[in-house]
């Protein structure tokens, strides 16, 4: 089974803290994303990545920033949080190279709830 | 603009019972459509997914629709468990130039089932 782990279930960060998301997943796969999810609001994209050291902007990437550095790990980082970031944050992988998750099935980590005060 | 709505937001059904979740998009072109299963404090897990071409998909107690005409899709399940409450997820598959595919969400709609 594909295994999608994130750093943090649950955190709390005050205005202005820079935070680190970090995800792993253990199947080889080339295309790992981030997720915001919000009450009310489908899932929305803010970054992916489709090979090592490779990102792309997603819908709504203004106030975060990526990082890929080996295959298996995508960190999301908010470079100074704010109180309009708090939600629950996804990460998910899939195969296929190239492509933005559409034809593969991606397998998302259990999220973690950021709260920022 | 490409959308995917869903309906009803909720829903509550008891322990036994059938239920149907609907989905309409105005994604085109299309690629693909997929329904997702989200616990409560869980990632979406993937319970079915269709292309153009297919108008029905199983799993088990879940049976999805597809009708590309219309660009809807419905989500049946059948003798709901307690264990099926939780949020259904649409996702509708884009593509656009290029070959690269894009997700669309849906909000999902919450179930609960009551004993």
């Amino acid at each position: 089974d594909v295994k999608v782990t994130q750093s943090s279930r649950y955190l709390v960060k005050r205005t202005g803290e820079k935070v680190f998301l970090e995800c792993v997943q253990d199947m080889d796969h080339e295309n790992m994303f981030w997720y915001r999810q919000d009450p009310g609001l489908g899932l929305r994209l803010i970054y992916f990545s489709y090979d090592v050291k490779m990102k792309e902007k997603g819908d709504i990437p203004e106030g975060y920033s990526v990082s890929r550095e080996k295959k298996e790990r995508f960190s999301l980082i908010l470079e100074s949080a704010s109180t309009n970031q708090t939600s629950m944050y996804l990460c998910a992988s899939s195969l296929l190279a190239g492509a933005s998750g559409g034809g593969e099935t991606q397998y998302f980590g259990p999220g973690t709830r950021l709260l920022v005060l | 603009k490409n959308q995917v709505e869903q309906s009803p937001q909720s829903l509550i059904i008891l322990e036994g019972k059938n239920c149907t979740l609907q989905c309409n998009y105005t994604v085109s072109p299309f690629s693909n459509l997929r329904w997702y299963k989200q616990d409560t404090g869980r990632g979406p897990v993937s319970l079915t997914i269709m292309t153009f071409s297919e108008n029905t998909k199983s799993n088990g107690r879940y049976t999805a629709t597809l009708d590309a005409d219309t660009k809807q899709s419905s989500l049946h399940i059948t003798a709901s468990q307690l264990s099926d409450s939780a949020s259904y997820i649409c996702v509708v598959s884009h593509m656009f130039s290029g070959g690269y595919n894009k997700l669309i969400f849906g909000a999902g709609t919450r179930l609960a089932v009551h004993p």
